[in-house]
């Protein structure tokens, strides 16, 4: 089976533009949770989907947004990028079905913020 | 809140050295426990699991045992080498139906050869 796909794999924006991250679950995998990971705040939750649905979020501003389509891939967007968002962000694919609660990451997206 | 506290690093040993990476948790509940470690310029990678008090995880001769007296779960490994440099984060999971992980803040070893 294919891992966790994430595009694209580096980007660079300037602050005020926004940026749109994809992800795409292994397949038969229905839950997809994002994750913002930088040297001074370490990993820390964003939002994770289910059935194309936001089920948890964690506390980031309302910048932060996610989408999730029918066959499971997710988007998540920031709009009005400032410096600070300037980090690794990962996405992670779950069965969501078995007694699993295993999560499987993808490679990330690096966003520079300049 | 959920929280995981983790050694802070970073670690540096010899090839062959003896590992002990520290993690305790609070949690409100019995959280699923896991390592994670991380290769340069990849993602997460699962290396073990816990998932109930006195469970040992394993895998490529790092082990890790779920301690609800001291809510810890230590990672350890008798023989390091040079390929297993890398971060490792320690981190819980509650519930399902909440996917959510947190994390420790990682730690980052270096084997030297």
């Amino acid at each position: 089976k294919a891992g966790v796909t994430q595009t694209p794999r580096y980007l660079i924006k300037t602050r005020g533009q926004q940026v749109t991250l994809s992800c795409s679950p292994i397949s038969g995998h229905r839950s997809v949770s994002w994750y913002q990971q930088t040297p001074g705040q370490g990993l820390q939750f964003l939002f994770e989907y289910f059935s194309e649905t936001q089920r948890n979020k964690g506390n980031f501003p309302g910048r932060f947004s996610g989408r999730q389509f029918s066959n499971s891939r997710s988007e998540m967007n920031v709009s009005t990028l400032e410096l600070g968002d300037s980090a690794l962000y990962l996405c992670a694919s779950h069965p969501t079905s078995g007694d699993s609660n295993e999560q499987f990451f993808g490679p990330g997206t690096r966003l520079t913020v300049l | 809140g959920d929280s995981v506290t983790q050694m802070e690093g970073p670690v540096t040993l010899s090839e062959e050295a003896f590992l002990t990476i520290n993690c305790t948790y609070t949690a409100t509940g019995y959280p699923s426990l896991f390592w994670y470690v991380q290769y340069p310029g990849e993602g997460l990678q699962l290396l073990l699991k816990a998932t109930k008090a006195d469970d040992k995880g394993s895998n490529k001769g790092f082990e890790a045992t779920y301690r609800k007296e001291t809510t810890s779960f230590h990672l350890e490994k008798g023989s390091v080498q040079v390929s297993d440099s890398a971060v490792y984060f320690c981190a819980l999971h509650l519930n399902f139906g909440n996917e959510k992980l947190t994390f420790g803040t990682g730690t980052r070893l270096t084997i030297i050869p």
